[in-house]
């Protein structure tokens, strides 16, 4: 299975504090990709990073990639309460078409 | 430019009913997909369809039947409902061009089911 972990499973910080989520993948892939899902809604794309880069920035957002370990990070700074949400790493692959994986998510709480 | 658009939201049904969640997507994607959600097992692929006419089984295939009616539109059939297929069930779409396509899925709001 090409399936993503994410660790942890679950993250409770307060305001303002940073958050730092970990994926890890057994295939080699061209990208991957964060998402990130409200309760009661459906994912949002975060961010993707290429294999060829080993960060990548999006406002609060920054997301490593260390293919050597076949692992990704994603950090957010300056959490929000709004940030409570869980977070989804997704490793496309191609069999008869494109195709993503999902990892199990971590779950953000952001206590005001 | 409603995105991908899955109906219903809610639906109990009884063991051994049938249903079909219904999909539509307006953003001229190829490819589309249902997955199902459940708690501590992440999404998993129910089946796929890389383009218009084609249709391929995920992960988690059994018991289930789809159609990819149209480009826009792909559909999701429960023949005989089981109290295992208590779910929530996304629906999402892809661009995907020729090869391999590195571009995003876009997600439904979810359909969640209830088999009693």
């Amino acid at each position: 299975s090409q399936q993503g972990e994410e660790d942890p499973q679950a993250l409770s910080i307060q305001e303002g504090e940073n958050a730092t989520m970990n994926c890890s993948y057994k295939t080699s892939i061209n990208n991957l990709q964060w998402y990130r899902q409200n309760s009661g809604r459906g994912l949002v794309h975060l961010i993707l990073i290429r294999s060829n880069e080993r960060e990548k920035h999006s406002g609060r957002l920054r997301v490593t990639l260390d293919t050597s370990k076949k692992s990704s990070s994603l950090l957010i700074t300056a959490s929000r309460a709004a940030d409570t949400a869980s977070y989804f790493c997704a490793t496309p692959f191609f069999n008869y078409g494109q195709n993503f994986v999902f990892g199990p998510g971590t779950r953000l709480s952001v206590l005001p | 430019n409603a995105g991908v658009t899955q109906t219903p939201k809610f639906q109990v049904l009884k063991t051994g009913q049938s249903m079909t969640l219904q999909c539509a997507q307006d953003m001229n994607h190829n490819s589309m997909y249902w997955y199902r959600q459940d708690p501590g097992m992440g999404l998993r692929l129910i089946y796929y369809s890389a383009s218009e006419g084609t249709t391929d089984k995920g992960e988690v295939p059994n018991g289930y039947n789809v159609s990819r009616l149209n480009k826009r539109e792909f559909s999701l059939r429960l023949e005989s409902a089981a109290p295992s297929q208590t779910s929530v069930y996304f629906c999402a779409s892809h661009r995907s061009g020729s090869g391999r396509d590195t571009g995003e899925l876009f997600f439904g709001e979810g359909s969640r089911l209830t088999v009693l």
